[in-house]
Formats: structure tokens, C-alpha cells, sequence
């Protein structure tokens, strides 16, 4: 069975900094894609990045970046020049492609922007 | 923007009570889910949805719970007999494609938060 852990519940971080959170997940299968979804307080989760599993080269969506280890089995998310509207918690998720349509989540990390 | 929207945001209900959880997708989705997160653990998918049928439901998803389409437009959740142990923040989400494959999104709504005491 796959899981996903994120190791830190907490982070906070300076506007203007960068912050990386941290993903680790298990899984045997060797295709398979990974997320990191943004739930702000109060409102939706909403993707913030994907990556294929069969795809060497780390996503790279504006500010958000993500370092893919494959072998490692790690996918954390860098955030670069951090704005105030990126307060929130941040969900590392895992699908194994084909035959299901189900994300598998981390417990999550709630990230503070502080001024 | 389109986006899912659910009702109630809160309800909070006795322990053995029917509860409805609503959700309205994005209109133009065919592809419907439920996720739940009781509080300080993971988001657990429960169901996927797709033609008016289950597609795929998690070991959760057991017979106290059903899932509906029932106008075209609603997506519900009902909980037949409530416990306690359903106490957790309930998403419902939508997807244009399945499998996610294709966009990598699925678009979710704020959550009704379930209390059952």
C-alpha cells in the first residue's frame, strides 16, 4: 500500500524567503504521479504542482518549485520569495495511475508567512 | 471561477442520526468524489463517482454510507446512523476528466465540518 508522510506539521517563514516543505512517500509501483495542493484558511484546496514519476526534470509552476528524488522517494516543495497569501497548509498527495482515481494525502503542513 | 460548493458548512448532529452532506460540482465535471478528514489526520478518500455510479470506494465507504446524484446538479453524502468516530471535516471534489490524469486537478469545496456527539 502506498503512503505519503510530511514530516513537519509546522513552518513559518519570513516574506521574501524561500521555505522547502518536505514529502516522503512509499510506493513499489514505478509510474505514478504526486501533488502538492494549498489549502488556505477557510477556503478550497487547490493544486499547486504536480509531477509525473516518469519525468526526470523537477515541475516548476512560477514561485513554487518542487525537488523530485525518485530513488529517494521524496518530492518536497520550495517556495520561493514567499508572499503573505501563502499562508496556509500544504497537502503532499500521491496517485498511482490506471484502475483508480484516488489521491492519497500526507497529513499535511501549515506554513505561516510572517511580515 | 467555477467552484464546488457544500452545505452546511457545519452540522452538528446526535450520535445514530441520518446525516446529508451536499455538494453542488463544477458543472461542466463528470466526475465526482467524497474525501474526509477527521481532525490532525490524513484526508482519506471515501468514494469516487462517474456516470451515476460508484467507480471506486475505499474500505470507509462502508454500508452506513451512500452516495447520490440525484438531480443532475447536487452530488450528496448520506451517513445512515451516525457515530462518533465520523466526526472529521468532509470534501467533496470534481474532476473534468478521470483519473486525473490528464489535468492533475481536482477541484474540491471548503469542507462541511461534521460534529456528532
Amino acid at each position: 500500500a502506498q503512503t505519503v508522510t510530511q514530516s513537519q506539521p509546522e513552518m513559518s517563514v519570513q516574506e521574501a524567503e524561500t521555505v522547502t516543505l518536505s514529502c516522503t512517500y512509499d510506493t513499489s509501483e514505478s509510474n505514478y504521479y504526486l501533488f502538492w495542493y494549498k489549502q488556505p484558511p477557510s477556503r478550497q484546496m487547490i493544486l499547486v504542482i504536480r509531477q509525473e514519476a516518469y519525468k526526470q526534470q523537477n515541475a516548476t509552476e512560477n514561485r513554487f518549485s518542487v525537488n523530485f528524488q525518485k530513488a529517494a522517494k521524496s518530492f518536497s516543495l520550495k517556495i520561493s520569495d514567499s508572499q503573505l497569501g501563502d499562508t496556509a497548509m500544504y497537502f503532499c498527495a500521491f496517485m498511482k495511475p490506471y484502475n483508480t482515481d484516488k489521491l492519497i494525502f500526507g497529513t499535511g503542513t501549515r506554513l505561516q508567512v510572517f511580515p | 471561477e467555477p467552484e464546488v460548493t457544500q452545505t452546511p458548512s457545519h452540522q452538528v448532529t446526535q450520535m445514530g442520526q441520518e446525516v446529508i452532506l451536499r455538494c453542488v460540482p463544477i458543472s461542466n465535471h463528470l466526475y465526482f468524489y467524497w474525501y474526509r478528514q477527521i481532525l490532525g489526520q490524513k484526508v482519506e478518500f471515501l468514494v469516487s463517482f462517474y456516470n451515476n455510479e460508484i467507480s471506486e470506494k475505499s474500505e470507509i465507504f462502508d454500508d452506513q454510507f451512500s452516495v447520490e446524484r440525484p438531480d443532475g446538479s447536487n452530488f450528496t453524502l448520506k451517513i445512515r446512523s451516525t457515530k462518533l468516530e465520523d466526526s472529521a471535516m468532509y470534501f467533496c471534489a470534481s474532476s473534468e476528466y478521470g483519473q486525473l490524469v490528464i489535468t492533475g486537478e481536482l477541484f474540491f469545496g471548503e469542507g462541511s465540518r461534521l460534529t456528532v456527539l
